[in-house]
């Protein structure tokens, strides 16, 4: 059974830091892996799809690595501002027999304060 | 229009009432999927559809149903609400492993 994990589970940090978000998965025949952000009672924004065959994958401020072989992503944060606060998913999509599950982490809540 | 539509976005109902919650998306994917949140607890699969002939058990779907009335609509019922469903409930669509997209859920209070 694949399991996410997220660390931290929360992160507070002043204006303008670059930040590193991490997410490891046990099981590394991973299809894809998403990164969304949510911010309280909303639903899930989609940040980034990294495809297996990716290394990384960029938008604006924010960069994802994906490192299957050692079942390590990370989400990576520049110059971070008080919008940014919200909780972080990295989600892993399956391949194989169960090609298409989402996987949740638990999660990172982030606080950017002024 | 969002991509994928919920509706109700909030509800509160009383333990024993059937609610039915909707989901439709204008993605055109074949996949769908209903999704539950809870604090502490993370998001879990309830229901999952690969086409409109194809509904799926996930991880929680004791006391729900589903029915996907069209490749575009997939419906979550919850027969006989009870307290513990209290929480944020999502539909989400994919085309299989390139990506999700998330309606925006629905907030169900069960009193």
């Amino acid at each position: 059974k694949q399991e996410v994990t997220q660390i931290p589970a929360a992160l507070s940090v002043p204006e303008g830091e670059n930040l590193v978000l991490n997410c490891s998965f046990t099981d590394s025949a991973i299809y894809n892996l998403q990164w969304f952000r949510q911010d309280p009672g909303k639903g899930l924004t989609s940040l980034l799809l990294i495809q297996s065959s990716q290394r990384e994958q960029t938008s604006g401020r924010l960069n994802a690595s994906l490192d299957k072989s050692s079942g390590r992503s990370t989400l990576y944060i520049a110059a971070s501002q008080p919008g940014d606060s919200a909780t972080y998913l990295c989600a892993v999509i399956a391949g194989g027999t169960s090609y298409g599950k989402l996987t949740f982490g638990q999660g990172t809540i982030l606080t950017v304060h002024p | 229009d969002a991509d994928v539509t919920q509706t109700p976005r909030n509800r509160i109902t009383k333990t024993g009432k059937r609610i039915m919650l909707e989901c439709s998306q204008t993605k055109g994917h074949d996949r769908m999927y209903w999704y539950r949140q809870d604090p502490g607890l993370g998001l879990r699969l309830i229901y999952y559809s690969f086409d409109v002939k194809d509904i799926n058990k996930g991880e929680i779907s004791d006391g729900y149903s589903v029915s996907r009335q069209a490749q575009a609509k997939f419906s979550l019922s919850l027969e006989s609400a009870i307290p513990n469903q209290t929480a944020l409930y999502f539909c989400a669509t994919s085309t299989g492993g390139y990506g999700y997209t998330f309606g925006s859920g629905t907030r169900l209070t069960v009193v």
